[in-house]
């Protein structure tokens, strides 16, 4: 099964609503890494938060290890913000990625 | 300026031929990966190497090889190329020896095999 999972698979906001993403990992994780990518885009880090809670403007990301969890907060919605959030945990000896599947954002006028 | 570059950008390719996806990382790390991404699948590992001359099957790496010329340079070389190795593929990298270090990805490069 999906190590992984994103949830919602996807979600409509209107300008200036907030956004709550969330990622559940089935095992335990040493690091956890937030990606946005636009439609045919490349992937862009967002946040890399192993643990604990991180700000950068708008976004707030929280990784609660125990609890085997990460959210993504996006205040203040703006259409710009529209694309998919990855969210991905490190696991092992190897520093590989195991990745989600999604959400996909689209922020309307 | 770019830190992880990839080509070509994108490829198409027929069935059988021999494609070699290239990537180049200016980031100074050890760690190097190549991914897939693909519709239902997400991202999955194929190889990824952790120092020059060497290279370590991922999750995923039947029908394809891996090379390392150099601490910049990571190859993924699909010999025999199928259909079923049409996706977007991804190169990133990492610092060395600090294993859950933020991962930087290049712009992919789009494959179609025909």
């Amino acid at each position: 099964g999906q190590q992984v999972q994103q949830s919602p698979t996807s979600l409509v906001l209107q300008e200036g609503e907030n956004a709550e993403l969330q990622c559940n990992f089935s095992t335990s994780l040493n690091s956890m890494q937030w990606f946005y990518q636009r439609p045919g885009g490349s992937l862009i880090s967002v946040f890399y938060n192993p643990s604990g809670t991180k700000q950068s403007g708008r976004l707030t990301s929280t990784t609660v290890i125990k609890e085997r969890r990460s959210s993504l907060h996006i205040s203040s919605s703006q259409i710009t913000d529209s694309g998919t959030y990855l969210c991905a945990m490190g696991t092992g000896n190897t520093g590989k990625l195991i990745f989600g599947l999604g959400t996909t954002l689209q922020v309307q006028p | 300026e770019a830190a992880v570059t990839q080509s070509p950008r994108s490829k198409v390719a027929v069935t059988g031929g021999k494609v070699t996806l290239s990537c180049h990382q200016t980031n100074n790390h050890d760690y190097m990966y190549w991914y897939r991404q693909d519709t239902g699948h997400g991202l999955r590992l194929i190889h990824y190497s952790y120092v020059a001359d060497s290279t370590e099957k991922g999750d995923i790496p039947d029908g394809y090889k891996a090379s390392r010329p150099s601490q910049e340079n990571f190859s993924l070389i699909l010999e025999l190329a199928s259909l079923s190795q049409t996706a977007v593929y991804f190169c990133a990298s990492s610092d060395w020896g600090v294993y859950y270090a933020e991962q930087f990805f290049g712009p992919g490069t789009r494959l179609t095999v025909l």
